[in-house]
This record gives structure tokens, C-alpha cells and sequence, in this order.
């Protein structure tokens, strides 16, 4: 484990359901980010939030819907997703900008 | 806007062989620079962080460097083994201020044959 926790780890939903992707870091990090990884695509910045706070929508669409209740929990709420949404999805946590970043193991979803 | 290149995209190599993987960003006013592994269908493992003061860092095996000036950095794996085989990644922040998202390369997937 690297810190950073994300449940659960695979998961498949179909088009009309609602799921949510959890994690979770007690490294006292201040920021965390939700990245999307497609095959044969660099990942992809989804959501960054900085003390609880969003402060970054990488124009991602309103099916995803992230929450950060508290600087230790990140959630990201999924509804109605389509096929091509099926991806890994990687949390990361940073303490501020010279530390480095560390991420969590993924989920991977299949949207079916 | 920050883009990050890595060359090659694959590179399979035999055991025991020293290799060297690239990456370029294209704004040199970088904080810092860090490589990640990852294994198929895994989240990413940090492998070496380095602050813009720096040349180098060493880990083991790996060795990385960093030229600002030109935008470069390596990723130099000694003596490879089978166990070294994964995707590594190269990602420098997204601008020169604090807590900025990480801005990746799409990857080198290394392969080493015993």
C-alpha cells in the first residue's frame, strides 16, 4: 500500500446505475486529484482539490461528480456513464508541490 | 501549456542490459520532475523525484537526470532484470506554482527478456 487507498478496486456498471469511487490518504496531504488513464492515452487530470476546496475541472463532463467531505477523503460519484467512460481511475494525494505525488492502486471500471 | 514526450514508446531489451529512457517538457520553469512504474492494469509507483536545483538522483539501480535548459531528463536502469519490466512514466508539474497537477508523458513500456 502506498498511502493512498482507493475502493474498490474493479468495478462494472451498466449505463443507468449510480456508483461511487472512494479514497482515501492519511499521509496529511493537502491536495488531492481524481486522473483518468484510457488505453494507449496519457492519464488524464479530472478533478484537483486544495484544502477541501475544488480548484480545478479539467472540463469534465457532469455524469462525474466529485466530493472531498474532508482533506483525508476524495470521492468521485458516478451516473448514467457511457461505454467509453470504461478506464482506470487513479486518485493521487501531494502534500504541496516539491514533496511529490503518490497514488493510489486505481479502479478499474467497465461501464456495460 | 506543458506537454511532456517520452522516447521510445517501447523498448524490449535482454537481461542485464543498461538502458536509458527519455523525456522532454516543453516549459523549462519546472518545480520539479518525477518517474513513475507502472505494471499493466496498476496504479503508479514513484520512483524518483527531482527538485529543479537538482542533477540527479539515484536509487538503487535507477539513476535520473534532469537539464532544465533544455528540457530533458533520463531515466538510466542498470544491470536490467525481468522484474523491471513495466511502463514507466515521466510527469513534471503543470505550472510553476503550488500544488499543481502533475502533466504526464503517455509512457516507455519496457519489457526485459531472460
Amino acid at each position: 500500500e502506498t498511502g493512498v487507498t482507493q475502493t474498490p478496486r474493479h468495478l462494472v456498471m451498466g449505463m443507468t446505475n449510480k456508483k461511487s469511487l472512494k479514497c482515501e490518504q492519511h499521509l496529511g496531504h493537502n491536495a488531492m486529484y481524481w486522473y483518468k488513464q484510457s488505453a494507449k492515452k496519457p492519464l488524464e487530470l479530472m478533478f484537483v482539490y486544495n484544502f477541501k476546496e475544488q480548484t480545478e475541472n479539467n472540463s469534465v463532463p457532469s455524469r462525474f461528480s466529485p466530493e472531498c467531505p474532508n482533506s483525508s477523503h476524495l470521492f468521485l460519484h458516478l451516473h448514467t456513464l457511457q461505454p467509453e467512460d470504461s478506464a482506470l481511475y487513479l486518485c493521487a494525494s501531494s502534500p504541496r508541490q516539491n514533496y511529490g505525488y503518490t497514488f493510489g492502486s486505481g479502479t478499474r471500471l467497465t461501464v456495460v | 501549456k506543458q506537454e511532456v514526450t517520452q522516447i521510445p514508446a517501447a523498448l524490449s531489451v535482454p537481461e542485464g542490459e543498461n538502458l536509458v529512457l527519455n523525456c522532454s517538457f516543453t516549459d523549462s520553469a519546472i518545480y520539479n520532475l518525477q518517474w513513475f512504474r507502472q505494471d499493466p492494469g496498476k496504479g503508479l509507483t514513484s520512483l524518483l523525484l527531482i527538485q529543479s536545483s537538482q542533477r540527479e538522483q539515484t536509487s538503487g539501480r535507477l539513476n535520473a537526470s534532469l537539464d532544465k535548459s533544455s528540457g530533458r531528463s533520463t531515466l538510466y536502469i542498470a544491470a536490467s532484470q525481468p522484474g523491471d519490466s513495466a511502463t514507466y512514466l515521466c510527469a513534471v508539474p503543470a505550472a510553476y506554482s503550488g500544488n499543481t497537477p502533475l502533466v504526464f508523458g503517455k509512457g516507455t513500456r519496457l519489457s526485459v527478456i531472460a
